[in-house]
């Protein structure tokens, strides 16, 4: 079946500018994460929803982001102004449940680079 | 808040030896121990994991232990092979909502 996507796979964007980052989860999967992952590091998480509602966005690194999600479905990543440390692979997961008993599954991840 | 540690930080073993990564933690709260491969471009994938009520899983050439007392926890691949080469992740969680990773090893197996 059908794994999770993420689009775009890559956008370049000038500094200052905003940008919208999608995340398709796997069917049925109630629990959606979003992670960033600078360059030879480790992933850092941003913000986990549980259905449509967001119990813990303490990961979100400033006001310029937010996230949202709709119809338990799909999840979109918003950097508003953006700056050149915006710049990694935002990576985005699915699960079946938010207890974590369950194994998340990993879409390709969108590369952002901001000039 | 959970610091998860991890090494080496990048590891090289001849094809059919032993690779082992070693992770370290900080919250003994934390219960639910994945590993995590990724591939150049992809994005990770679990590979094995562990909860706390556990020391030792294993399947096939893939096995992670467990030392609670400690707060640490390894990544054992033995008879390594070239489609093994990967950047290795360990993670820890304690809530199941929020997962802290590990910096990653790079793995080359060298045939």
């Amino acid at each position: 079946g059908a794994g999770v996507s993420q689009s775009p796979s890559n956008k370049v964007t000038e500094k200052g500018k905003d940008v919208e980052l999608r995340c398709d989860p796997i069917s049925g999967h109630t629990a959606l994460y979003w992670y960033r992952q600078r360059l030879g590091q480790g992933l850092e998480f941003l913000i986990y929803f549980q259905g449509n509602s967001a119990p813990d966005k303490s990961g979100l690194p400033s006001d310029r982001f937010s996230a949202e999600r709709t119809g338990e479905s799909v999840s979109t990543l918003t950097i508003q102004r953006t700056q050149q440390e915006d710049s990694a692979v935002y990576l985005c997961a699915s699960s079946f449940s938010g207890t974590g008993a369950y194994e998340q599954y990993f879409g390709p991840g969108t590369r952002l680079t901001v000039t | 808040g959970e610091n998860v540690e991890q090494h080496p930080s990048t590891l090289s073993v001849q094809e059919g030896d032993s690779a082992v990564i070693k992770c370290t933690y900080s919250d003994s709260a934390s219960n639910y121990f994945p590993w995590y491969k990724q591939e150049l471009g992809k994005g990770p994938q679990l590979i094995i994991d562990i909860r706390s009520n556990v020391g030792e899983k294993k399947d096939q050439r893939i096995a992670v232990t467990l030392n609670k007392t400690a707060k640490h926890f390894s990544l054992h691949i033995t008879e390594t092979q070239p489609e093994d080469s990967a950047v290795y992740f360990c993670a820890a969680s304690r809530t199941g909502n929020q997962f802290y990773f590990g910096t990653g090893t790079s793995l080359t197996v060298i045939p």
